[in-house]
């Protein structure tokens, strides 16, 4: 079975442009969370989407957006980049309403280096 | 406000012996924890996970303790291999989401 999957893979992008990463999840996986990384730290929380809706938010500016499909896949959008956005790009996927405690299953992330 | 510390940046540890990697946590209305691996350009890995009503959680050669009144988990790998060789992300969350990760600590096991 496929798992997570991300792209594209690596992004070169220069300031003040814009930047939309895409996440598929696991099959069958209903909610798609996305997690910035970066050097030396371990991942940072951005969103989480359950059947399309937010259902969380972490502390970041509203240059971060995100959209999930109807498939489930989903988008994470940054405009106005800055240098400090440069970072590894996380999705995990997870299948919550089975069990009380479910678990995240991370893609391979995208590297965005920002100019 | 650094609610998931892993203090040992890195770890090393002679093939066949014990590895134990530590975490502490300050949010006491996290419920459920888990550890992940991570490989140099790879995305993190599950490895193991504890609900916050058992103290101990056992998957092959990986045990999870729990220890609430401290606020203290840790990960224990027993035989280690040389293959555990990574960076090990312990984590926190309500339910398993948003969760909140530590900095990670670095293994090597020696041949």
């Amino acid at each position: 079975d496929a798992g997570v999957t991300q792209s594209p893979t690596h992004l070169i992008k220069t300031r003040g442009q814009q930047v939309t990463l895409r996440c598929s999840p696991i099959s069958g996986h209903k909610s798609v969370s996305w997690y910035q990384q970066v050097l030396g730290q371990g991942p940072q929380f951005i969103f989480q989407y359950y059947e399309k809706e937010e259902r969380g938010r972490g502390n970041f500016p509203d240059r971060f957006s995100a959209r999930q499909f109807p498939n489930y896949s989903s988008e994470l959008n940054v405009n106005a980049l800055l240098l400090g956005d440069s970072a590894l790009y996380l999705c995990a996927s997870s299948s919550p309403g089975q069990e009380i405690t479910d678990t995240q299953y991370f893609g391979p992330g995208t590297r965005l280096t920002v100019l | 406000d650094q609610q998931v510390k892993q203090n040992s940046p890195s770890l090393s540890v002679q093939e066949g012996r014990i590895s134990i990697l530590n975490c502490d946590y300050t949010n006491s209305m996290f419920d459920y924890f888990l550890w992940y691996k991570k490989y140099p350009a790879e995305g993190p890995t599950f490895l193991i996970s504890i609900s916050s009503i058992k103290d101990k959680n056992e998957d092959g050669r990986f045990t999870v303790f729990l220890n609430k009144s401290a606020k203290h988990l840790s990960l224990h790998i027993v035989p280690s291999q040389p293959g555990d060789s990574a960076v090990y992300f312990c984590a926190g969350g309500l339910y398993g989401n948003k969760l909140v990760f530590g900095a990670g600590t670095i293994l090597r096991v020696k041949s």
